[in-house]
């Protein structure tokens, strides 16, 4: 079974902040795929990230990064410099070698100006 | 960009009545899904559809709920007589044929269901 933990349900930070959303889950499968999602106020889910699992290189994709450890099986997310527009809720996610995506319970991330 | 169509946005209906959500996928993609998010919590997985068929379904996903692609281009799900507890947004998503899991789901914008 898949499982993504997402223990910070809510964090608080203030703009120009670095702010770290971490990631857990457990698999059993050896080659699995993990996500991240952002769900801004509006609503919608939109997709950030995918890392599959034989790829274990740090990204960097502007302001965000992500840290994949296979040894403690975690995905962290790293917003450097938050800014307002960042506030939303972050959900990690994990599909193994079925067809479904599990996802986290999600982080609140709150950037204060 | 292509993106995954809901419609509608918004619906209220009273409980024992039909509903059917809506989505249009991307048109090349091949796996289909339903997914649910009641207020404030998770985003639980519903079903899965490919190749014309169910592929995976969850234990939310019982008989009162249905998935059909009546033609080429729509997704739909039915909730054949809603109950209170069924009030959520619940988001069509689709992905590509790339391997098992591997390509990212592209979601719609939800539809937010409230039964009264």
């Amino acid at each position: 079974a898949q499982k993504v933990t997402q223990a910070q349900t809510e964090i608080s930070v203030v703009e120009k902040e670095d702010v770290t959303l971490d990631c857990v889950y457990e698999t059993r499968d050896t080659t699995y795929y993990l996500f991240w999602y952002k769900q801004p106020p509006s609503g919608e889910l939109v997709f950030l990230i995918r890392r599959n699992s034989f790829d274990e290189q740090n990204e960097i994709s502007g302001r965000y990064s992500w840290n994949f450890q296979k040894s403690t099986s975690s995905f962290n997310f790293t917003i450097t410099a938050s800014q307002v527009v960042d506030s939303a809720v972050y959900f990690c996610a994990l599909a193994g070698e079925g067809n479904k995506l599990v996802f986290g319970a999600g982080t609140i991330l709150r950037v204060k100006s | 960009e292509p993106e995954v169509t809901q419609t509608p946005s918004h619906q209220v209906t009273q409980m024992g009545q039909e509903v059917i959500l809506r989505c249009v996928p991307i048109s090349n993609h091949l796996y289909f899904y339903w997914y649910r998010q009641i207020l404030g919590q998770k985003v639980e997985f519903l079903v899965s559809f490919y190749n014309n068929e169910i592929s995976e379904k969850s234990e939310i996903f019982d008989d009162q709920f249905s998935v059909e692609r009546p033609d080429g281009s729509n997704f739909t799900l039915k909730i054949r007589s809603t109950k209170l507890e069924d009030s959520a947004m619940y988001f069509c998503a689709s992905r590509e044929l790339e391997g098992t899991g591997g390509s990212p789901l592209h979601f719609g914008n939800g539809t937010r269901l409230t039964v009264t």
